[in-house]
């Protein structure tokens, strides 16, 4: 099962920063967090991820709070292309480990 | 530098028949999994390839079974096909020696079973 929980959809404001929230209480310590996103008909596109330190690249920022049991994911200046179904996963079974996927959130990038 | 390719795109079975998806793993990459997505749902994990062996499993029956060739491509068999099985069906690839590497997946086959 999914160590996630994201809400099923939020909107968001062309230009405007979109703030995904995520909880993973159960994350234990050497577990990572990725995000990725699917648009309707495409496979899912990897997007950052992180372990306890804030990261940065050129699609988005990831921030993890300081217990790891939730994180943010931050797309500075939403278009409506970044309309998709954002995933937030933990990591499980270590480094060679697969990604076990929630229902994710549904963002709706608004003009 | 070409990504996950998969094919066929789309197909189109029918119940009790068999059918195998193709998959090209990204260039670079040595290790390939695959997920089935049913309409509304996040990808479930179904296994997953290295040194053409099977190295992790998800809760899937037996129905479901894979192949990595020696170039690192791989097959998903599916036999005895059922109307449930019909699904956006993903490869994902990544190598294997870079810990935490992101998958990086294709575009999937959308298998439909009448």
């Amino acid at each position: 099962d999914a160590k996630t929980t994201q809400p099923p959809s939020m909107d968001c404001a062309e230009g405007r920063a979109a703030n995904l929230p995520c909880n993973h209480s159960t994350i234990s310590g050497n577990e990572y967090v990725y995000w990725y996103r699917q648009i309707h008909s495409q496979g899912p596109q990897y997007i950052i991820h992180g372990l306890k330190n804030n990261e940065t690249n050129e699609m988005a920022s990831l921030i993890i709070t300081e217990d790891r049991k939730s994180s943010t994911l931050i797309l500075p200046h939403a278009t409506l292309r970044d309309t998709a179904v954002y995933y937030c996963i933990v990591r499980v079974g270590g480094s060679q480990g697969n990604l076990i996927f929630g229902k994710g959130t549904k963002l709706s990038v608004k003009p | 530098d070409a990504g996950v390719t998969q094919s066929p795109t789309h197909l189109i079975k029918t119940r009790g028949q068999q059918v195998t998806l193709r998959c090209s793993p990204k260039s670079g990459h040595d290790t390939v999994s695959w997920y089935q997505q049913a309409l509304g749902q996040g990808p479930q994990f179904i296994f997953q390839y290295y040194e053409e062996e099977e190295r992790q499993r998800g809760n899937f029956p037996d129905r479901f079974s894979g192949h990595q060739f020696p170039n690192y491509s791989s097959e998903l068999n599916v036999n005895a096909l059922l109307l449930g099985d019909s699904a956006l069906y993903l490869c994902a690839s990544r190598p294997w020696g870079v810990s935490n590497s992101p998958l990086h997946f294709g575009n999937g086959t959308r298998l439909t079973v009448t």
